[in-house]
């Protein structure tokens, strides 16, 4: 079964503090994304990345930064974390069956979350 | 800008109902569409996906249609079980955008013994 880690299931952080999210899957996929989940707003995605080293801006990027150095691996940086970020972060991936800009078509793996307290 | 729509917002029945999901959306032009399952506070179950040139997508007892002239997909749970009971999402992709899944707000849903 594909395996998608995130580091923190709950975290506690201070206005003005940079704050890490990590994010692992074990599946060897291309494609890893960002998601926050808020009540009666629902998911919107942050930043995806479909290979090493880069990264597109999803929809509500702003306060956000991320980094994939590995495959592996997907980061979401806060830089300086408010109060209006404390959320349910999702991380998820897929496998790219199709060339670099096709659009994906293959299912969608979440981590378990991370609820974010910003105080 | 693509539009997903879920209704009901909630359901509750009894066991051993059969019971239909709504899914609907503005923009037909997707490339497919997902159904998910989120247990409280924990991250989402991809159940069935649907390719835009597929009808449905059937395991076990879920499944899932697609209309995409019309902009709507069901999914259809046969015989539900309390351990049905969960929120469940729709996703569609498409748009310009690569990579880009807009979700429905959800139905939550209750079977009841």
């Amino acid at each position: 079964d594909v395996k998608v880690t995130q580091s923190s299931r709950y975290l506690v952080k201070r206005t003005g503090e940079k704050v890490f999210l990590e994010c692992v899957q074990d599946m060897d996929h291309e494609n890893m994304f960002w998601y926050r989940q808020d009540p009666g707003l629902g998911l919107r995605l942050i930043y995806f990345s479909y290979d090493v080293k880069m990264k597109e801006k999803g929809d509500i990027p702003e306060g956000y930064s991320v980094s994939r150095e590995k495959k592996e691996r997907f980061s979401l940086i806060l830089e300086s974390a408010s109060t209006n970020q404390t959320s349910m972060y999702l991380c998820a991936s897929s496998f790219r069956s199709g060339a670099l800009w096709d659009p994906p078509s293959e299912k969608l793996f979440f981590g378990s979350g991370t609820q974010l307290s910003v105080l | 800008k693509q539009e997903v729509t879920q209704i009901p917002a909630a359901l509750s029945v009894p066991e051993g109902e059969n019971l239909v999901l709504n899914c609907s959306f503005t923009d037909s032009a997707i490339y497919n569409l997902q159904w998910f399952r989120q247990d409280p506070g924990k991250g989402l179950t991809s159940l069935l996906l649907i390719q835009s040139s597929q009808r449905e997508q059937t395991s076990g007892r879920l499944n899932a249609s697609l209309d995409k002239s019309s902009g709507r997909s069901t999914l259809y749970i046969a015989a539900s079980q309390p351990g049905d009971s969960a929120t469940y999402l729709c996703a569609v992709a498409g748009g310009t955008s690569y990579g880009k899944l807009t979700f429905g707000q959800g139905t939550i849903l209750t079977v009841h013994p």
